[in-house]
């Protein structure tokens, strides 16, 4: 079974610019998460989806961010515009259950970004 | 609210040593406890997870954890490393009943040296 697939794996973008973030989820699995990991904060939650609704977006940091998922299949995280603070490692993670005790959460391998 | 402590930043040992990464976390409720690994440049995989039932928890590569109510610990421990165990590993806590609120310790990276 494929896991967690996410594009870019790496992007360089300019101050400014508009990026965007792809992941594919597991198949069957309803839950999907997007985290930030930086060296100085560590893994934080930026939203949390169920059943392709947005439960829980209070960790994202600003407007500048917006997350959707159109379909049980695909999700995308924007940063527009991007600054050089957003330089991090984000990760997609999907889980079989909703909000279900206990779940093991499936991270993807990563997009690393850099915004120069 | 959850928080994780995982009281070394980064461990270093020898090759077929016994090693042990520590976590303590704190929380009004009663929680699910995970150890998560991330090898270089990839996302992060679970190694085991505490639900219920017997304390001491078994998981991939060898590695087990303790769970300890009365001291708040979830420790890591295998008794002979290998080169190939050098990673992050990540101690993460939720409240039962929520899964999503997952909450990290902020990692411990291990190197094992030949």
């Amino acid at each position: 079974d494929a896991g967690v697939i996410q594009s870019p794996r790496h992007e360089v973008t300019e101050m400014g610019q508009e990026v965007t973030l792809r992941c594919k989820p597991i198949s069957g699995h309803n839950s999907l998460f997007w985290y930030r990991q930086t060296m100085m904060r560590g893994l934080e939650l930026l939203i949390y989806f169920n059943n392709n609704v947005p439960i829980d977006d209070s960790g994202m940091p600003e407007d500048r961010f917006s997350a959707k998922m159109p379909n049980a299949s695909f999700s995308t995280l924007k940063i527009q515009p991007s600054e050089p603070r957003d330089s991090a490692v984000y990760f997609c993670a999907s889980s079989p259950e909703g909000p279900h005790s206990g779940n093991t959460i499936y991270f993807g391998e990563g997009s690393w970004l850099t915004v120069v | 609210a959850q928080s994780v402590t995982q009281l070394d930043s980064q461990v270093p040992v020898f090759e077929e040593a016994p090693v042990e990464l520590r976590c303590n976390y704190s929380s009004s409720v009663s929680v699910y406890l995970f150890w998560y690994v991330q090898y270089p440049n990839q996302g992060l995989q679970l190694l085991l997870k505490y639900l219920s039932g017997s304390t001491l928890v078994k998981g991939i590569n060898g590695f087990e954890a303790e769970f300890n109510k009365s001291q708040t610990s979830f420790h890591l421990r295998k008794p002979s490393v290998h080169i190939s165990d050098t990673a992050e590993y990540f101690c993460a806590v939720t409240p039962r009943g929520s899964n999503y609120k997952l909450t990290f310790g902020k990692g411990t990276l291990l190197t094992v040296n030949p």
